[in-house]
């Protein structure tokens, strides 16, 4: 079964650090770029991170960039959210997706379910 | 960052109508417009790509239109599965931005 499976999330004091996995099966996950989408429950999406392929290439939202770092393994299949100087804006749930192209044209095509990050004192 | 507006924020509506949602981006993306259907406590699915081309699966009642600026998601006929969340999301550029979404309920 095709299917991505994010673990991970938990509750952290703010100014803490946590990792989120993410576990491709189904799928060569090596040759896709995958992202993090996070959500805050009953509001809307918001990019977080991506990644290329091979993991050479990383990009962020302003809003994580210095504090979130996004890897992958792909001999393990798995994708990486290494979330440092966590905020309590960070508190939401965060997804990893993959994505992929036709013609040019790139999508999200697969998502996890989601685990949650809860940052609170 | 290219701001994505859709509208309405929520609709109302019956089982068999047809309905419109629209998304405006705050520059030009060409047709690098997607949407996606999320359902309460599920992740999102991607409905529609490159503006207008369905994804596999996706039923033929929901089609996508339009480039440049503006684009619209119709459902032309609302099934009970249908009253949920819809987003439309920009792959023109990084960062990658969403709608703030539209909430179809039941009328």
């Amino acid at each position: 079964e095709v299917q991505l499976a994010e673990s991970g999330g938990a509750l952290v004091q703010p100014g803490g650090s946590l990792r989120l996995s993410c576990a491709a099966s189904g799928f060569t996950f090596s040759n896709h770029w995958m992202h993090w989408v996070r959500q805050v429950p009953g509001k809307g999406l918001v990019w977080v991170s991506r990644i290329n392929s091979d993991g050479s290439t990383t990009t962020y939202a302003d809003s994580v960039k210095g504090r979130f770092t996004i890897s992958r393994d792909n001999a393990k299949n798995t994708l990486f959210l290494q979330m440092n100087s966590l905020r309590a804006e960070d508190t939401a749930l965060y997804y990893c997706t993959s994505t992929n192209a036709v013609a040019g044209y790139w999508y999200f095509d697969l998502w996890g379910r989601g685990t949650l990050v809860t940052v609170s004192s | 960052d290219i701001q994505m507006t859709q509208s309405p924020s929520s609709l109302s509506a019956s089982v068999g109508d047809r309905v419109t949602i629209t998304c405006r981006a705050s520059q030009s993306i060409s047709s690098y417009l997607n949407w996606y259907q999320q359902e309460p406590g599920k992740a999102p699915k991607l409905l529609i790509y490159a503006a207008s081309s369905l994804q596999s699966g996706v039923p033929s009642r929901f089609t996508g239109s339009g480039s440049g600026t503006d684009f619209t998601l119709t459902i032309s006929s609302l099934q009970p599965e249908d009253f949920v969340t819809y987003y439309c999301q920009q792959s023109y550029s990084i960062p990658r931005t969403f709608g703030q979404g539209t909430k179809v309920e039941i009328k």
